[in-house]
């Protein structure tokens, strides 16, 4: 079964680098995923798609502070220069031919 | 620009029914799968169903915790997709998004509309 698991949690202080990272269940560490960032109350916003060899497609708009790598089951969203609006709820996402299927989501804090 | 914009959310009964559109410009709504999503007060993101375009055939796949009791459609003269949920329950209580997708990926979101079922 595809789950995505992610920390519930993070915090990095403002300036600094984070990485968030978002993890493949057993036998799908071939998957690419996809990253949203969503600020408080507002919906969500379609971030970057990650491919298993780490090369990404960003949407149109995102500041080339976020970057994503992946390694093994692994898939990583890298955010430099964080800046407040940059506190936020991400969500990795991914899909096979029928269904979709989100991460639980990591609450990022900037302090 | 791309845009997507729900409507038709509001409160409603247990075991009532209600239906959602979204209204999309931007792009050639015909050639996407859309989706919807929702998220429970204080929750994550939950995918609920989507429609296929019509060169997959228009099929539908839901998730397990709506199937049966919710529909997507779509009207491609109009740009507009819809999600007809019945025999709702308090559990359904959520603000649902609508999303064009790409190839597996949410590229685009709605800005939302609440639903509410309680008595």
């Amino acid at each position: 079964q595809l789950v995505l698991t992610q920390s519930p949690s993070a915090s990095a202080s403002l300036g600094a680098s984070v990485k968030l990272t978002c993890t493949l269940s057993s036998g799908h560490s071939n998957s690419a995923i996809a990253w949203h960032q969503q600020q408080p109350e507002k919906g969500p916003r379609y971030l970057m798609r990650l491919n298993s060899d780490g090369s990404h497609n960003k949407g149109d708009g995102i500041s080339d502070r976020f970057s994503g790598s992946s390694s093994g089951a692994e898939r990583y969203l890298t955010i430099s220069s964080l800046q407040s609006e940059d506190e936020a709820d991400y969500y990795c996402q991914t899909w096979g031919t029928a269904i979709r299927i989100f991460g639980g989501g990591t609450k990022l804090t900037v302090l | 620009e791309v845009q997507l914009v729900e409507s038709g959310g509001g409160l409603v009964q247990p075991g009532r029914s209600l239906r959602l559109s979204c209204a999309t410009s931007g792009f050639i709504f015909g050639d996407y799968l859309m989706s919807w999503v929702r998220q429970a007060p204080g929750k994550g993101l939950e995918w609920v169903g989507f429609i296929r375009h019509k060169g997959y055939g228009g099929t539908t796949d839901y998730a397990a915790s709506v199937k049966g009791r919710f529909i997507v459609s779509r009207d491609d003269s109009k740009s507009i997709a819809y999600l007809q949920m019945n025999s709702l329950k308090t559990d359904d209580t959520a603000v649902y998004y609508c999303v064009r997708d790409s190839g597996g990926v949410g590229d685009y979101w709605g800005q939302g509309t609440l639903v509410t079922v309680s008595s």
